[in-house]
């Protein structure tokens, strides 16, 4: 499969525990996104990475959530001390290019906060 | 800032054409992009369009984008029952530089048999 891929597809967490959801862009593709659907609503813009360089971190909450995406191996999106208002999922979308290119998305992960 | 609407359900009978309308607010020059969305599944992407284009057809779908009134729908051709699914309309933040997507609620077409 040459898409994005996410992983895990679900991961449940307590209240206080660390999450870390990662991504691998298509083959080709340098630039990648992370959004958050929560219930019954559309995607929501979280950071916009480059190989090892965040682009554009606007959309992310101050504290405790992160984002990286090395030199080598998947973008991480970490999510520290988990609350019940993290329960969303998150989608990851890679592309070829920041502008003229479209984003293709992985499956997601449901995050689910006990 | 950037805002993209979106009708919330719309329901059609097997064989209709089905019309999903959403309009955007960015005034400068942008792609459009039209997503499926299937339960429990990620975002298919359908096909886009870059805003000095007035239309595009691909085999069932057909995209018209109406600049002056900032209007974007996506027209499906006889709808059959596996098109039943949440559509997504989204615009590119290109003044932004970034690219990254404003999204819509979503529109949930629902298609009886």
């Amino acid at each position: 499969n040459a898409g994005v891929m996410q992983n895990p597809r679900h991961l449940v967490r307590r209240r206080g525990q660390e999450a870390r959801l990662r991504c691998s862009p298509m083959k080709g593709h340098s630039h990648v996104y992370w959004y958050r659907q929560l219930p019954e609503e559309g995607l929501k813009f979280m950071v916009y990475l480059q190989k090892e360089n965040i682009i554009d971190e606007s959309g992310m909450p101050k504290e405790r959530f992160s984002a990286e995406f090395p030199k080598e191996g998947p973008s991480i999106l970490r999510i520290q001390q988990v609350v019940r208002g993290d329960s969303a999922a998150y989608f990851c979308a890679s592309s070829q290019g920041r502008l003229n290119q479209p984003q293709h998305f992985g499956d997601g992960t449901r995050l689910s906060i006990l | 800032g950037e805002d993209v609407e979106q009708s919330l359900f719309l329901s059609v009978r097997e064989g209709d054409s089905s019309v999903i309308n959403c309009t955007y607010t960015d005034s400068s020059s942008t792609y459009l992009y039209w997503y499926k969305q299937e339960p429990g599944a990620g975002l298919q992407l359908l096909t886009y369009i870059f805003s000095n284009m007035d239309m595009k057809q691909d085999q069932r779908l057909t995209v018209l984008l109406n600049k002056k009134d900032k209007h974007l729908s996506l027209r499906i051709a006889d709808t059959q029952t596996g098109d039943s699914a949440i559509y997504f309309c989204a615009e590119s933040d290109i003044s932004g530089n970034t690219g990254k997507l404003i999204f819509g609620q979503g529109t949930t077409l629902q298609v009886k048999p």
